[in-house]
């Protein structure tokens, strides 16, 4: 069974520290990794997508990176802001599959 | 004005109760899904419809139905809601094909609460 777990579930960071969110998945055959951004009482928004022979991709703060040899990826944010508290979601796709494994989500919290 | 709207955004209603819910989208996408969010748990797929022809379950149909009226509207129906079906429900398009473009765009939601 495809599956996508998250790390950590949440976090606490001051503003302007850097965090790093983890996924890990078992979708097989894999072809893409997305990183979604939810905001309260909002819809997930992409971030980024890196398919098998990307290892990086930024998109402003965030930085993503995909390992698929050990089918781990994490988010990177920098220098964090008050907008960035938000839940950040791992979504993979299958190759052979339009359906998509999502992860449970990572709620971040920026403090002043 | 958004590409993908969800009508309401909150409900509150009885067990019961028949329920609808709307989601219209100006993407000129053929694949339209409805998803629910709980707590601690990934987006998980009610139901799928690749055009106004093609409707298909997902992982988790039972006690719902939808209904495609047109390539831009998807409604989801709770035929006699219970209290689990308390969530956030979320409609979704794309365009077709698998891999690396298919990116699934996302309404705002509904928040449903049943008592």
């Amino acid at each position: 069974k495809n599956q996508v777990e998250q790390s950590p579930q949440s976090l606490i960071i001051l503003e302007g520290k850097n965090c790093t969110l983890q996924c890990n998945y078992t979708v097989s055959p894999f072809s893409n990794l997305r990183w979604y951004k939810q905001d309260t009482g909002r819809g997930p928004v992409s971030l980024t997508i890196m398919t098998f022979s990307e290892n990086t991709k930024s998109n402003g703060r965030y930085t993503a990176t995909l390992d698929a040899d050990t089918k781990q990826s994490s988010l990177h944010i920098t220098a964090s802001q008050l907008s960035d508290s938000a839940s950040y979601i791992c979504v993979v796709s299958a190759s052979n599959d339009y359906k998509l494994s999502f992860g449970a989500g990572t709620t971040v919290t920026v403090r002043a | 004005d958004a590409d993908v709207t969800q009508t309401p955004r909150n409900r509150i209603t009885k067990t019961g109760k028949r329920i609808m819910l709307e989601c219209s989208q100006t993407k000129g996408h053929d694949r339209m899904y409805w998803y629910r969010q709980d707590p601690g748990l990934g987006l998980r797929l009610i139901y799928y419809s690749f055009d106004v022809k093609d409707i298909n379950k997902g992982e988790i149909s039972d006690g719902y139905s939808v209904s495609r009226q047109a390539q831009a509207k998807f409604s989801l129906s709770l035929e006699s809601a219970i209290p689990n079906q308390t969530a956030l429900y979320f409609c979704a398009t794309s365009s077709p094909g698998t891999g690396a473009y298919n990116e699934q765009f996302f309404g705002p939601g509904t928040r449903l609460t049943v008592l």
